[in-house]
């Protein structure tokens, strides 16, 4: 079974604070995203990567940083966390190439609260 | 730049059909989905049409685009409470992101 987890569910971070969300991915996918999800808003992306070490910013990368060392896992950090920075924090996975649907794995979501 | 557009709430009763229509931007988009989150959970793929496609059913859901009107709509039919949950539908832009509408939250009510 296909699966992409995150490892903290729920985080609560104080003002500043150095903030790290994990994601890995057990389909050997060479695309990963992070999304955040506020209501009303949607899905909004923050940052993706095509494959190992590459990283594209999405279209709200402001305050956040990433990090792809290795195929399976994507981290996204809040460098200094801030009050509107609180959200759930989504990350997905998906296998590079034109011959499949696109379709996107996603974790179970991290949600972050900043004091 | 690209968009795609859904209301916000829809509320049906156990039983009858559910519609929930989107709207996107980009014509370029090879296919649209429509993903299913559950509270608590992350997003789930649905359904999916291709663009060369007007209809396409699966079960209980049938899927409508309208590309003149860059219109796109999934009908659930004999909604159940188990469906209730917030609908997504996305597609594809250039550069190979995918754009998500705002989320349709559909409540059944029995």
């Amino acid at each position: 079974d296909v699966k992409v987890t995150q490892s903290s569910r729920y985080l609560v971070k104080r003002t500043g604070e150095k903030v790290f969300l994990e994601c890995v991915q057990d389909m050997d996918h060479e695309n990963m995203f992070w999304y955040r999800q506020d209501p009303g808003l949607g899905l909004r992306l923050i940052y993706f990567s095509y494959d190992v070490k590459m990283k594209e910013k999405g279209d709200i990368p402001e305050g956040y940083s990433v990090s792809r060392e290795k195929k399976e896992r994507f981290s996204l950090i809040l460098e200094s966390a801030s009050t509107n920075q609180t959200s759930m924090y989504l990350c997905a996975s998906r296998l590079a190439g034109r011959l499949n649907t696109g379709e996107l794995f996603f974790g179970e979501g991290s949600r972050l609260t900043v004091l | 730049g690209e968009d795609v557009e859904q209301s916000l709430f829809l509320s049906v009763r156990e039983g009858d059909s559910s519609v929930i229509n989107c709207t996107y931007t980009d014509s370029s988009s090879t296919y649209l989905y429509w993903y299913k989150q559950e509270p608590g959970a992350g997003l789930q793929l649905l359904t999916y049409i291709f663009s060369n496609m007007d209809m396409k059913q699966d079960q209980r859901l049938t899927v409508l685009l309208n590309k003149k009107d860059k219109h796109l709509s999934l009908r659930i039919a004999d909604t159940q409470t188990g469906d209730s949950a917030i609908y997504f539908c996305a597609g594809p832009c250039q550069g190979g992101k995918l754009i998500f509408g705002q989320g349709t939250e559909l409540s059944v009510k029995p």
